[in-house]
């Protein structure tokens, strides 16, 4: 079966850094996609990673291992206006997506 | 910014109506989705469209329907509306790549009493 694991919550401080594992079974395998949603608004596009490495996007970065059905999202220099689930989602041989249960990441001051 | 609408934002309704939540984007899209999603729980896929006159059923289709006769509009209709379809539902649409992001409308709040 298809499946994404990640954890359900996961707490920070404000100014530190944090890492969001996630890790698939997909039939095929054709990218990874990151996304942010805060509480009881619409999801907000964050990464793409396709190729092995790490994709650094201001404090954002994401890094994928294919072979070992791997992600994870880093954030640095955290902010309370980072307090939001963060969902895994990764696209099938038929490019369709298969998404995580998220993970709520809490900020504490 | 995305440019994808979703109405009515919430609806309470009673058990055995028929209801239509409506979808528009003005981003041209030719890919569009409804998805169900509950509290902290994943996204699953009700249904999809790659463009005029194409419609799919995704993982949570029996229980509703879709129709896309113009692009930028994806209106999901549930016929008899339950409890068990009490849940927020989320349309999305991507650009013509298999790769594209999804841009999200800010979703309807249903519940069926």
């Amino acid at each position: 079966g298809q499946n994404i694991d990640q954890p359900t919550e996961m707490t920070a401080t404000e100014g530190a850094i944090v890492q969001i594992n996630c890790t698939y079974q997909t039939s095929g395998f054709n990218g990874l996609f990151w996304y942010q949603q805060h509480a009881g608004e619409a999801p907000t596009f964050l990464s793409y990673n396709v190729l092995d490495g790490l994709e650094e996007k201001g404090r954002f970065s994401s890094f994928l291992s294919r072979s070992k059905g791997y992600s994870y999202l880093l954030l640095k220099e955290l902010q309370m206006k980072d307090s939001a689930s963060y969902l895994c989602a990764a696209t099938d041989s038929n490019y369709q997506l298969i998404w995580g249960a998220g993970t709520k990441l809490i900020i504490k001051p | 910014e995305a440019d994808i609408y979703q109405t009515p934002r919430y609806l309470v309704i009673g058990t055995g109506k028929k209801i239509t939540l409506e979808c528009s984007q003005t981003m041209g899209h030719d890919k569009m989705y409804w998805y169900q999603q509950d509290p902290g729980m994943e996204l699953h896929l009700i249904h999809y469209s790659y463009g005029v006159n194409s419609t799919e059923k995704g993982d949570l289709s029996s229980e509703s329907t879709v129709s896309r006769i113009r692009t930028e509009h994806f209106p999901l209709t549930l016929e008899s509306a339950r409890p068990s379809h009490t849940s927020q539902y989320l349309c999305a649409s991507s650009a013509g790549s298999d790769t594209g992001e999804l841009f999200f409308g800010e979703g309807s709040r249903l519940t069926v009493l």
